[in-house]
C-alpha cells in the first residue's frame, strides 16, 4: 500500500507570494492533518480535514488555509508569504475513526526568499 | 491543554550501548502517547504507541516504552543501539478521541561507532 505522498518536495517562493501544497493520503484514509515544522517552534498542528470538512484547527493566522477533495486528497494554501513561513510542512493521514495513529509523508520544504 | 517535555535535546551514545530518551507529558484528560522517529530529509515514522492496556509497549526496530501514569512519563528505551538509530526522536500526545498531536521539541540521538 502506498504511503502518504506530498508534492512538491521542495519549493522556493518570495515574500508576498502565495503557495499551494498537495497531499495524497494512504488509500482508504479519510482524515488528513497538516503540521508545520521549524527549528524554532518545532512541530505545530495546523488543521485537520475529514470527509471534506475541517474538523480541527491549530493556532495559525488566516493566511493558512486548506481543503479536502472527495477523494480525500488535501491541499494547503498559504497566502502573502512571510520569511517566517519557511518550514517543512508535513501531512499525515489516518482512517479517521478509531484509534489508528497518523502516518506521515516526507513533507514539502518551503523556503521563502 | 496537553503539553510534552523532552528533557534531553541531544543524547550521544556508543554503539551497542543501551539508551533511554525521556518524555514527560501534561494533561488533564486521558491521552494517547506516541514516539516518532525522523531521519534526515524525511517525514515522521511511528515507532510505537500507547492507547490503553499494558503499560509496556514494544515498537519497531527493538524500541520499547513504558507508560507511567503517576509520573506522567513515557520514556523510550532500547537495550543496544546501532549506527542506523541516529535520528531525531519525537514524543507526542493526543487527547483520546482527538486527531491533533502535540509534539515535544525532539531529542537528537547520535550513535557513536
Amino acid at each position: 500500500k502506498a504511503g502518504v505522498t506530498q508534492t512538491p518536495r521542495y519549493l522556493i517562493k518570495t515574500r508576498g507570494q502565495q503557495v499551494t501544497l498537495s497531499c495524497s493520503p494512504i488509500s482508504g484514509h479519510r482524515s488528513v492533518s497538516w503540521y508545520q515544522q521549524t527549528p524554532g517552534q518545532g512541530l505545530q498542528f495546523l488543521f485537520e480535514y475529514f470527509s471534506e470538512t475541517q474538523r480541527n484547527k491549530g493556532n495559525f493566522p488566516g493566511r493558512f488555509s486548506g481543503r479536502q477533495f472527495s477523494n480525500s486528497r488535501s491541499e494547503m494554501n498559504v497566502s502573502t508569504l512571510e520569511l517566517g513561513d519557511s518550514a517543512l510542512y508535513l501531512c499525515a493521514s489516518r482512517p479517521g475513526q478509531g484509534v489508528e495513529p497518523q502516518h506521515f509523508g516526507d513533507g514539502t520544504r518551503l523556503s521563502i526568499l | 491543554a496537553q503539553s510534552v517535555t523532552q528533557l534531553d535535546s541531544q543524547v550521544p551514545v556508543f554503539e551497542e550501548a543501551p539508551v533511554e530518551l525521556r518524555c514527560n507529558y501534561s494533561s488533564s484528560v486521558s491521552v494517547y502517547l506516541f514516539w516518532y522517529v525522523q531521519y534526515p530529509n524525511q517525514g515522521l515514522q511511528l515507532l510505537l504507541k500507547y492507547l490503553s492496556g499494558s503499560t509496556l509497549v514494544k515498537g519497531i526496530n527493538g524500541f520499547e516504552a513504558e507508560f507511567n501514569k503517576s509520573q506522567t512519563s513515557f520514556h523510550l528505551r532500547k537495550p543496544s543501539v546501532h549506527i542506523s538509530d541516529t535520528a531525531e526522536y519525537f514524543c507526542a500526545v493526543s487527547k483520546t478521541g482527538a486527531n491533533n498531536l502535540f509534539f515535544g521539541t525532539g531529542t537528537r540521538l547520535t550513535v557513536i561507532p
